[in-house]
């Protein structure tokens, strides 16, 4: 399956600044990538879907302001938490679909906001 | 509401027992079904999956089975190993998206 790298790993910001995190996939041109985020104990969350080229989908409740995305490349898609708040801390996966059905999911970015 | 349903938070199996994770859906036009299994602080690893034309997928250790009637699909690990010990989540799509909707996850602990 597809490759896929996070960065960074680990994240800790002040309330109120941005973070940017990144989802790079390694060996395949991803036209399309998701993001997830899962809180300690929960399942994992689709947060959005990011197309190349175009605007991301975002699920319900997922404030698009708030979370922006970027999907510039076929390899790299970005997600920046704006104005970050302690209940923004979470675990932040990005996932690349590969052929028709399956996903390939990266290793996870931690967001610790004080 | 939970489309997909893990009702079983946590599960322990002794090494060389067979594991048998459960897993329920509620949507009908769930047509794919995948399993993922998950250390803490990593990414989701593919583990095995299954069409909804198929009852049963075989991967050495790892089968799933499928009863459409009963919208119910379980991993069964045989032997387990205590290398399994981990998260593992079952997740669906369907109208051929890739879109994936994720059950609770069900920790399996597989002890010496």
């Amino acid at each position: 399956g597809a490759v896929v790298s996070q960065h960074p790993s680990w994240v800790i910001c002040k309330s109120g600044t941005s973070v940017k995190i990144e989802c790079r996939s390694l060996d395949f041109q991803a036209t399309t990538m998701f993001w997830y985020r899962q809180f300690p104990k929960q399942s994992l969350m689709l947060m959005a879907t990011s197309n190349e080229g175009s605007k991301a989908t975002y699920e319900q409740g997922v404030e698009k302001d708030k979370f922006l995305i970027n999907h510039a490349s076929l390899t790299l898609s970005t997600l920046t938490v704006t104005s970050a708040h302690p209940e923004d801390s979470s675990f932040y996966i990005c996932s690349v679909g590969q052929g028709v059905r399956e996903q390939y999911f990266g290793p996870g970015t931690r967001l610790t906001v004080t | 509401d939970q489309q997909v349903k893990q009702n079983s938070p946590s599960l322990s199996v002794q090494e060389g027992r067979i594991s048998i994770l459960n897993c329920d859906y509620t949507n009908s036009m769930f047509d794919y079904f995948l399993w993922y299994k998950k250390y803490p602080a990593e990414g989701p690893t593919f583990l095995i999956s299954i069409s909804s034309i198929k009852d049963k997928n075989e991967d050495g250790r790892f089968t799933v089975f499928l009863n459409k009637s009963a919208k119910h699909l379980s991993l069964h690990i045989v032997p387990s190993q205590p290398g399994d010990s981990a998260v593992y989540f079952c997740a669906a799509s369907g109208n051929a998206g890739n879109m994936l909707t994720f059950g609770g996850g069900t920790r399996l602990m597989v002890k010496p």
